[in-house]
């Protein structure tokens, strides 16, 4: 089956613009998570969504929005872009949350440059 | 909130020796789960440990959960340069009142291995 795919794979944008990232999760899976990868932070949680309700938030700036579509895709889009947001962003797909949660599959990520 | 950390941050050996990472969180958690994320690809699952006191083995990799839920190893016997990489374990919270449990990660544990 196809795995979760992410567009699009490279962005770069200039500070004060905005951007939105595109998730498809795996077939049947209604969870997706989004997470920002840093190499001095490792993976900070972002928001989690399932049957397009927003379980959980992480401690991000309201600048980080997200939403899930009734197909379960996913975006999340980041307003007034800053210098800081340049990092890779990963989602991952599971097909339960909370107590049943089961593994997450990651997609290959959108790098963000921000200049 | 709940903190997720690993020891040690980066782990340099010989091939063929032996490697462990440690997991500790701060409170009590469900399940943990390990990830492997090679250099320039993203994060992959490993193993889900559930009950107290579990062990897992993977070949060379064996899991152990602790007694308490609170902390998690991963040990890889004589590793091989296709372990490089890094890797992380995810705790998932117990539920507190109405808050849905979430998946945080911890900041890995980078492995190199010298031929």
């Amino acid at each position: 089956k196809a795995g979760v795919t992410q567009t699009p794979r490279y962005l770069i944008k200039t500070r004060g613009q905005q951007v939105t990232l595109s998730c498809s999760p795996i077939s049947g899976h209604r969870s997706v998570s989004w997470y920002q990868q840093t190499p001095g932070q490792g993976l900070q949680f972002l928001f989690e969504y399932f049957s397009e309700t927003q379980r959980n938030k992480g401690n991000f700036p309201g600048r980080f929005s997200g939403r899930q579509f009734s197909n379960s895709r996913s975006e999340m889009n980041v307003s007034t872009l800053e210098l800081g947001d340049s990092a890779l962003y990963l989602c991952a797909s599971s097909f339960s949350s909370g107590r049943m949660n089961t593994e997450a599959f990651f997609g290959q990520g959108t790098r963000l440059t921000v200049v | 909130g709940q903190q997720v950390m690993q020891i040690p941050q980066y782990q340099h050996v010989q091939e063929g020796e032996d490697f462990t990472t440690y997991c500790n969180s701060s409170t009590t958690l469900s399940n943990i789960q390990w990830y492997k994320q090679r250099p320039g690809g993203h994060p992959v699952f490993l193993i889900q440990l559930v009950k107290s006191g579990e062990v897992k083995k993977q070949k060379r990799l064996t899991f152990q959960f602790g007694e308490a839920k609170k902390n998690s190893s991963l040990h890889i016997t004589a590793t091989q340069t296709t372990d490089v990489g890094t890797y992380f374990c995810a705790g998932l919270g117990v539920s507190r009142g109405t808050s849905y449990d979430k998946v945080i990660f911890g900041p890995g544990t980078s492995l190199s291995v010298i031929p």
